[in-house]
């Protein structure tokens, strides 16, 4: 059975410091993979996705991800967090069919 | 583009009710799925809808129903709620349901149930 597994329910960075979001997968197969973004009292928003092309992936507001095979991993990053980053992030997997797993999320706190 | 609208924004209901959620997809979009978000945890999968059927659903009760209507709009019905059933409820829409098609979400509706 497929699952997606987000390390650290928070995460809290100073501005202009590296933001590092860890996921990890479980999968038979090659999963599609996404990160969402939700601010509060929103719906979730697309970052970006992956689907076998390149595994350096870009994304919207200068955040990208890596899909690391060997690892099962697809980190998120962005070099300088901002400000309006804070939001809690989801890591999501499909691997077929019509069903999208998502992770717990991961709360993003920015420092001033 | 209005993008993908649900409604109510916010509802309370007493345990033993039933409810109606609803939920309009983003123009051009012929693909509905809803997902149950408790508080603290990421989103799970209820059931997607296609052409007015049910596609496919994830680990939810019987109690857990919806509808799709001729013009892609869907609702979601719960009935008989338990306090477990308070969650945020998520609409998302898409064309088609490939693997890497993405997928609009909607606000979502808070449900309460006390």
């Amino acid at each position: 059975a497929q699952s997606v597994t987000q390390l650290g329910s928070h995460v809290s960075v100073s501005e202009g410091a590296l933001v590092l979001l860890r996921c990890n997968y479980s999968s038979s197969v090659p999963p599609y993979l996404f990160w969402y973004v939700q601010y509060p009292n929103q719906g979730l928003q697309l970052l970006l996705k992956y689907t076998s092309a390149a595994t350096l992936v870009k994304g919207i507001n200068g955040f990208e991800a890596e899909f690391k095979k060997s690892e099962t991993s697809f980190h998120l990053t962005k070099p300088s967090a901002h400000m309006s980053d804070a939001a809690e992030y989801f890591c999501a997997a499909n691997t077929g069919g019509f069903k999208t797993i998502f992770g717990a999320g991961t709360r993003l706190f920015v420092k001033a | 583009d209005a993008g993908v609208t649900q409604s109510p924004t916010h509802l309370i209901k007493t345990r033993g009710q039933q409810v109606t959620l609803r939920c309009s997809p983003k123009s051009g979009h012929d693909t509905v799925s809803w997902y149950q978000q408790a508080l603290g945890q990421g989103p799970q999968f209820i059931f997607q809808y296609y052409e007015e059927e049910e596609r496919q659903r994830g680990n939810f009760p019987d109690r857990f129903s919806g509808h799709q209507f001729p013009n892609y709009s869907s609702e979601l019905n719960v009935n008989a709620l338990l306090l477990g059933d308070s969650a945020l409820y998520l609409c998302a829409s898409s064309l088609g349901s490939g693997r890497n098609t993405e997928a609009f979400f909607g606000q979502g509706t808070r449900l309460t149930v006390v």
